[in-house]
């Protein structure tokens, strides 16, 4: 079947301007994750969603980061007033109900580039 | 917190050849390890996982033990092709909650 999906594969941005990243999960995963990858680093969390459950908002960097789903499908992950520290790839993970945190589906990431 | 703490790359060997990449972990309480790869164009995959201490994970060649005398969980292999040519990311998973810490990830070249 379809993996997670994610769109556009590319942004490239001017500082300043706002920009949304779409996530498709895998059809039936009520878990969502989005992550930051900055160049050379690791895999930052940014936040969480399962179910109807409020999100874990925990891993977002600043106010300007928001990300919305609606029930258990498509996810957007906003970003106002970019900066230039927030390029880097976006990636989504998604879950199925009964997985436990290791078996995430990873979609092939956002690659944002804020000029 | 917890963290994990893996060997810079890029590593390049030649075919055949035998990989270790290192990894570390500091973690409260027993957390479950990972490694994931991510193949050029593709997303992050888990390669293998160990849950426990002792826990030998093992995947398309790959192996890894969880030590958790030394905190490690070293990746190796004893020989790599060229399409195992990928990014791999050392992981945790601390058992009381849903998300997963990463490693930096080792970028690895295999030459033919």
């Amino acid at each position: 079947g379809a993996g997670v999906s994610q769109s556009p594969s590319n942004k490239v941005t001017e500082k300043g301007k706002d920009v949304e990243l779409r996530c498709d999960p895998i059809s039936g995963h009520t878990a969502l994750y989005w992550y930051r990858q900055r160049l050379g680093q690791g895999l930052e969390f940014l936040i969480y969603f399962q179910g109807n459950s409020a999100p874990d908002k925990s891993g977002l960097p600043s106010d300007r980061f928001s990300a919305e789903r609606t029930g258990e499908s498509v996810s957007t992950l906003t970003i106002q007033r970019t900066q230039q520290e927030d390029s880097a790839v976006y990636l989504c993970a998604s879950r199925p109900p009964t997985g436990t945190p290791y078996e995430q589906y990873f979609g092939p990431g956002t690659r944002l580039t804020v000029t | 917190g917890d963290s994990v703490t893996q060997m810079e790359g890029p590593v390049t060997l030649s075919e055949e050849a035998f990989l270790t990449i290192n990894c570390t972990y500091t973690a409260t309480g027993y957390p479950s390890l990972f490694w994931y790869v991510q193949y050029p164009g593709e997303g992050l995959q888990l390669l293998l996982k160990a849950t426990k201490a002792d826990d030998k994970g093992s995947n398309k060649g790959f192996e890894a033990t969880y030590r958790k005398e030394t905190t490690s969980f070293h990746l190796e292999k004893g020989s790599v092709q060229v399409s195992d040519s990928a990014v791999y990311f050392c992981a945790l998973s601390d058992r009381m909650n849903d998300k997963i810490i990463f490693g930096k990830g080792t970028r690895l070249h295999i030459l033919p």
